[in-house]
């Protein structure tokens, strides 16, 4: 059973970068992308891109484009979310989802992780 | 960018029938997933496909996709269904799109 298990909670200012890990376990196949999904308070879903872990491809909201970055470490099967220019608009729970090539529905999700951006 | 639209919530008495609607052009030609969250929980998938659901998710819970409009359907809503629910589809250049969601209160 896959399971995903994201870094802590974090504190930025507006202008700064955060940078959020995804480590992935209980799954060894690597036909399947991990997407971001960002959730603000009392707000519904919304989602940011995706990495295919295979390949390393991305793929990205047109809203996003120019400062959303998505990596992988394949050693520790780490995937990391980094968002640049942080607004205040950008406190949000953001998640990372697991979802396959053909089965294309988010199966497993990290439990989220609080970015705060506040001066 | 493709849009799916959902009422912003629905009440319902226990043991009757809750609908939830997600609207999309020509929505039908996408395969729409439903998504479940509770407050403080990542949301939890209850339909994908349109129609299928996976192992753990109890039969009260289908789904259906024609024209413009897919549908959730809840049969014999129990209190523990209360919850905010999410449809979800791909759009035409691989964006992931999420509907704004529907509050589920069992009255």
């Amino acid at each position: 059973q896959a399971q995903l298990v994201q870094s802590g909670a974090e504190v930025k200012k507006p202008g700064a970068s955060v940078k959020v890990s995804c480590r992935v376990s209980g799954y060894t196949s690597t036909t399947y992308d991990i997407s971001w999904v960002r959730q603000a308070p009392g707000q519904g879903l919304e989602w940011m891109g995706w990495l295919n872990i295979n390949t390393g491809n991305t793929g990205f909201a047109e809203k996003f484009q120019g400062r959303l970055t998505m990596t992988q470490n394949t050693s520790t099967r780490t995937v990391y979310m980094d968002l640049s220019s942080l607004q205040s608009d950008d406190t949000a729970v953001y998640f990372c989802a697991k979802s396959g090539w053909t089965d294309n529905w988010f199966d497993t999700w990290g439990q989220g992780t609080l970015v705060t951006v506040s001066s | 960018s493709y849009v799916l639209t959902q009422p912003p919530s629905v009440s319902v008495a226990p043991g009757q029938t809750a609908k939830i609607t997600c609207g999309g052009d020509n929505i039908e030609t996408k395969g729409v997933h439903w998504y479940q969250q509770k407050p403080g929980q990542a949301p939890v998938v209850v339909v994908y496909d349109d129609v299928d659901r996976p192992s753990g998710i109890p039969e009260r819970f289908s789904g259906s996709n024609s024209g413009n409009t897919a549908t959730l359907t809840i049969a014999r809503v129990e209190a523990g269904d209360e919850a905010d629910y999410y449809c979800q589809v791909w759009d035409s250049s691989g964006e992931g799109v999420f509907g704004g969601g529907t509050k589920v209160t069992v009255l």
